[in-house]
């Protein structure tokens, strides 16, 4: 596609449930990045795939987070049991190539847990 | 890991300069990067920095000093849609790590 897309835009859940979230590169990127993003703070790096691959996982919060990417295309990340600190932005970005090249972000999706 | 410091706020005045510091430490550096992020948006590419020296494009440079792990980012002739927030991002490997922003407002 001509940019990164993801899935729902906004999601509003009841805390106990679980949700997913869908990342859809840009074509032909290799690289995608799962970041999080709290009110007024900084991007926080939740996970990392080159192609279909994890290589580092150090980012996710708990073991209630976890992320798979098949085709070496679009990307979900799900949530188990949502609390509400899970509350918050959670952008996707993705790059040609690992390393030096510039990554491209969705517009995010907004996760309010109540 | 990684460890990026910038600071948290920034103002000045339409038309003037304003320079972003950021400081890293990070084991297997690769290059830095710059985003700028309007409220509400997602953060959109401005610079990359991997050799020491500086970068020019338009009204905005950037600046990195490895042997420093320092980078700057310069905004010259400010303009009002210029406030948003400025984050400072290190490669290492692959792995590309923020800073928590600056936030700069420009003000008439």
């Amino acid at each position: 596609g001509a940019g990164v897309s993801q899935s729902p835009s906004n999601k509003v859940t009841e805390k106990g449930k679980d949700v997913e979230l869908r990342c859809d590169p840009i074509s032909g990127h290799t690289a995608l990045y799962w970041y999080r993003q709290s009110l007024g703070q900084g991007l926080e790096f939740l996970i990392y795939f080159q192609g279909n691959s994890a290589p580092d996982k150090s980012g996710l919060p708990s073991d209630r987070f976890s992320a798979e990417r098949t085709g070496g295309s679009v990307s979900t990340l799900t949530i188990q049991r949502t609390q509400q600190e899970d509350s918050a932005v959670y952008l996707c970005a993705s790059s040609l190539n690992e390393g030096n090249t510039e990554a491209f972000f969705g517009q995010g999706t907004r996760l309010t847990v109540v | 890991g990684q460890n990026i410091d910038q600071p948290t706020e920034m103002t000045a005045t339409e038309g003037a300069i304003v320079q972003i510091n950021c400081t890293y430490q990070t084991s297997g550096f690769n290059g830095l990067f710059w985003y700028q992020q309007h409220a509400g948006e997602a953060p959109t590419f401005l610079s990359y920095n991997v050799l020491d020296g500086l970068e020019e494009k338009g009204r905005f440079s950037s600046f990195l000093s490895r042997s420093k792990g320092y980078s700057y980012l310069l905004l010259k002739e400010l303009q009002m849609k210029d406030s948003a927030s400025y984050l400072c991002a290190a490669i290492n490997d692959y792995k590309l790590s923020f800073g928590a922003g600056t936030t700069v407002t420009v003000r008439a």
